[in-house]
């Protein structure tokens, strides 16, 4: 099955400064890579995704980039706020109507 | 506004004991699944199903037991509680127009 690898497991960050999370995934087949944002207590939040047809997608202070041939993906954060503190999960699968496999997730700390 | 909601909230229970965890989703989603979450684990996927009557193992289905009898709830079921699935439970239903995965708010279990 798919397997998802997520780093740093957590990652402190001046307000203002950028964010940067990297996942990489072994299932060659997958072609959808959603980004989850859960807040303390809660469920996680689809926040963004990417499909395999697009290299980088924007919205925002995120971003998320795709590398195919090297099987990794990111998010990217710019000028940090403190809502932005949470957990971050990437997530992997064969497409849209397909079960998730998720990496370990990040809590991100924003420091005022 | 539709919803999926999860209950118990909390739940302590004893080891040997059988518990069953409700999720109940009115967006007539056709995938749902069940996931845990353990620190340092991320999400980790227990059952899903994508349609009535149909039901999938995930990748730690071992003790645990699900049913699709309608389109809008997927209990879960513990046979016989261990302390190794203490933990907390998500639901998601999946929009799949769009493989948004919503999240219940989790249900908190303590196998003492």
């Amino acid at each position: 099955g798919e397997n998802v690898e997520q780093h740093p497991s957590t990652l402190s960050v001046q307000e203002g400064d950028s964010a940067v999370i990297k996942c990489t995934y072994s299932d060659s087949a997958s072609n959808y890579f959603p980004w989850y944002k859960q807040e303390l207590g809660k469920g996680p939040q689809l926040i963004i995704d990417i499909r395999s047809n697009v290299g980088e997608k924007k919205d925002q202070r995120i971003a998320v980039t795709l590398n195919k041939t090297a099987k990794h993906f990111s998010l990217h954060i710019t000028e940090t706020q403190p809502e932005d503190s949470a957990v971050y999960f990437c997530a992997a699968s064969r497409g849209r109507d397909y079960k998730l496999s998720f990496g370990a997730g990040t809590t991100v700390t924003v420091r005022a | 506004d539709a919803e999926i909601t999860q209950s118990p909230r909390h739940k302590i229970t004893e080891t040997g004991r059988q518990v069953t965890l409700a999720c109940h989703q009115t967006w007539n989603h056709n995938n749902m699944f069940w996931y845990r979450q353990d620190l340092g684990h991320g999400l980790r996927l227990i059952h899903y199903s994508y349609g009535v009557h149909d039901t999938n193992k995930g990748e730690v289905s071992d003790g645990y037991s699900v049913s699709r009898s309608n389109t809008e709830d997927l209990p879960l079921t513990l046979e016989s509680a261990a302390s190794s699935q203490t933990s907390v439970y998500f639901c998601a239903s999946q929009d799949l127009s769009s493989g948004e995965l919503f999240f219940g708010e989790g249900s908190r279990l303590t196998v003492l």
